[in-house]
């Protein structure tokens, strides 16, 4: 158990819908991190936020945004979801914006029917 | 383009064995690399190299990266069952972090 904990851990929704994930990071961590994860595609980088601000951006979709609020958690929300956005979606957490150690939770899955 | 490439994709060996995996890159700024295993759930960090030549090591896993060739390699020694898992390779750019598509490793008893 990393102490990074995820909701939901499954989600199963329609395209067209919008869904929100949320992050809770490791007690003490400041930066928190998101990560989609789909077979064909590997794992890809969406963005990083550190103690409440974007620090870092990936290959996030402009459908995708992402907070971290300021107790630390963060959501991701997904918006007008596709098909192609079916995957397995983890959020990471580290101490620093520059730590390169990074904590993973347990991962969401979301379907798209 | 920003890249990195693992090799090879998949592997399957025998307990006991040694074995040795790729990971070469291609990326603008290079600020350092990571290895993870992932079985069946999220990614756990491995090792963290930023400096060329200099090995890292943890009970019988042992990474070395090269900065002038740009490749590093992980290498597990007297291989496990419980060693079988998916090995993702990444860079940090600073700005962004560069997975490759892990390779896959089965260790048979």
């Amino acid at each position: 158990d990393s102490g990074v904990t995820q909701t939901p851990k499954h989600l199963i929704t329609a395209t067209g819908q919008r869904v929100t994930l949320r992050c809770s990071p490791r007690s003490g961590d400041l930066s928190v991190y998101w990560y989609q994860q789909s077979l064909d595609q590997g794992l890809q980088f969406l963005i990083q936020y550190y103690n409440g601000e974007e620090r870092a951006k990936g290959n996030i979709l402009e459908r995708f945004s992402a907070q971290q609020f300021p107790d630390l958690h963060s959501e991701l929300n997904l918006s007008s979801l596709e098909l192609g956005d079916s995957a397995l979606y983890f959020c990471a957490s580290s101490v620093t914006a520059h730590q390169e150690t990074q904590y993973f939770g347990p991962g969401t899955r979301l379907l798209v029917l | 383009e920003d890249k990195v490439v693992q090799s090879p994709l998949s592997l399957v060996v025998h307990e006991g064995d040694t074995v040795t995996l790729n990971c070469s890159y291609e990326v603008t700024n290079f600020r350092s690399l990571l290895w993870y295993k992932q079985e069946k759930k999220a990614p756990t960090f491995l090792f963290m190299l930023t400096s060329s030549g200099i090995e890292k090591k943890s009970g019988r896993l042992s990474s070395i990266l090269d900065k002038k060739e740009l490749f590093s390699i992980l290498n597990i020694t007297a291989t496990q069952t419980g060693d079988s898992a998916i090995y993702l390779c990444a860079v940090n750019t600073g700005n962004q972090f560069y997975f490759g598509t892990g390779t896959s490793l089965t260790v048979i008893p």
